[in-house]
């Protein structure tokens, strides 16, 4: 069964700094990852699909990287609306679509 | 733009079954390459993927919760459903449809499912 660890579990940036989260599958997912943005109160959102491709509408600041095991998701320059909870889930691996743990970004 | 619907009872007893219903708008169930999808996420707590179904009917169920899990498709409505058997506290939590094309691209709102007597 394959495991998503997300690290860390908190991080907290200055609006207009750089944020990276990172999540890890415990054996490859191949690109088969997307990230999640949850708001309080709010469905997920889906924000990068096949590792590293942004979703309909989500802005350039966005972005994700990595294969295999191995996965980053990068916030360029932080705006108030980004902090929030982030997950990563992979979908290569059937029938468990695992979702990490989550990362929750607060302002410094 | 596609919508998805949760509706269901918000109070089930411990030891009963959970029952709940997406349906879907401004899109067809039957649409190839798309699974529908059913996620949880208990107050507080991270995110759970239940399982999925095809519109022709073949389902895919989270290992951990396979024993207890039915998820079932009604194409002619435009509607999929989830029945939990033997719920106990544990399975309070916010429940999900969602489509999945791989990533879950589409979100139902959310229906609060709380289990106590």
């Amino acid at each position: 069964e394959i495991v998503m660890t997300q690290s860390p579990a908190t991080l907290s940036v200055s609006p207009g700094e750089k944020a990276t989260l990172s999540c890890r599958a415990s054996h490859s997912v191949s690109s088969n990852l997307a990230w999640y943005q949850q708001k309080p109160g709010q469905p997920p959102r889906l924000l990068i699909y096949g590792a590293s491709t942004r979703a309909t509408s989500i802005p350039a600041r966005f972005s994700g990287s990595g294969s295999g095991t191995d996965f980053t998701l990068t916030i360029s320059s932080l705006q108030s609306e980004d902090f929030a909870v982030y997950y990563c889930q992979q979908y290569n691996e059937w029938p468990l679509h695992a979702f990490g743990q989550g990362t929750r970004l607060e302002i410094k | 733009q596609l919508q998805l619907q949760e509706s269901g009872p918000g109070l089930v007893k411990p030891s009963e079954t959970l029952s709940l219903t997406c349906t879907v708008s401004g899109g067809s169930i039957s649409s190839s390459n798309y699974y529908w999808a059913w996620i949880c996420q208990p107050p507080g707590k991270g995110l759970e993927w239940i399982g999925n179904i095809y519109y022709s009917g073949s389902a895919y169920y989270n290992p951990s919760l396979k024993s207890r899990v039915t998820i079932s498709v009604d194409t002619s409505k435009n509607q999929f459903s989830l029945k939990l058997n033997s719920v106990t506290a544990a399975d309070t939590a916010v429940y999900y449809c969602a489509r999945q094309g791989g990533a879950l691209d589409y979100w139902g709102q959310g229906t609060l499912v709380t289990v106590s007597s």
